[in-house]
């Protein structure tokens, strides 16, 4: 089936510091989404892209629909301890409802 | 509530043993989703239900993995002579049909199995 790779796998930053993450994968997807998941949580969507070339914001959140549909990159901008999660990108296709996930990005932000 | 409400939150069964996840979706959600998510790992599909269609089964593991729906409310998951390996936290999720939101899952803060 469809696999996504979502990189890097951890990442420990500084209060303030900007904070970026990718997804690839070897096949198209139609709409790209990125989640966070809170300890004990279900994930969150933060973001959906429905359209290849696509750049979208929500606050400090900037995601992007790869041009080629096979890959998408989250950037947190000025990141806070709230921000501190899992980040999961998924990827869905017309036709096939599920949500193909991503590995996870475990974020954690230093005060 | 206003949210997906799953339950229980928390269980630990012995390994053969039969269990059962109950997930409640948010009213007037047509598509309810399962999905497993082993320690650290990310989110693994499962089954998913749309309506009276047949559901999309395509994810289930084993013949040991089943899960019902009846119209569009509550599910349940079934997991028969339960493996260690099937140790996880089992989410569900539901969403709209309509328009381009459908994968904008709203999910419920999961089931945690324990087999020992």
């Amino acid at each position: 089936g469809q696999q996504l790779n979502q990189s890097p796998q951890s990442m420990f930053i500084q209060e303030g510091e900007d904070v970026s993450m990718n997804c690839t994968s070897s096949s198209i997807f139609n709409t790209w989404l990125w989640y966070k998941q809170d300890p004990g949580e279900g994930p969150v969507l933060l973001i959906a892209l429905y359209k290849a070339g696509e750049l979208t914001s929500n606050g400090r959140l900037t995601a992007q629909f790869g041009i080629t549909r096979k890959d998408s990159f989250l950037n947190i901008s000025a990141s806070i301890p709230s921000d501190v999660g899992i980040y999961f990108c998924a990827g869905q296709n017309t036709g096939r409802r599920a949500l193909t996930f991503g590995s996870g990005t475990r974020l954690q932000v230093q005060p | 509530g206003a949210g997906v409400s799953q339950s229980p939150s928390n269980k630990v069964t012995e390994k053969g043993k039969d269990v059962e996840l109950r997930c409640d979706p948010i009213s007037g959600h047509t598509a309810l989703y399962w999905y497993r998510q082993r320690l650290g790992q990310g989110l693994e599909f499962l089954i998913y239900f749309q309506g009276n269609s047949a559901p999309d089964k395509s994810g289930l593991p084993s013949d040991r993995f089943s899960a019902e729906r009846t119209g569009e409310s509550v599910s349940t998951l079934t997991i028969q002579r339960t493996q260690q390996e099937d140790s996880a936290v089992y989410l569900c999720a539901s969403t709209t049909t309509t328009g381009a939101n459908t994968g904008e899952l709203f999910f419920g803060e999961g089931s945690r199995l324990t087999v020992l």
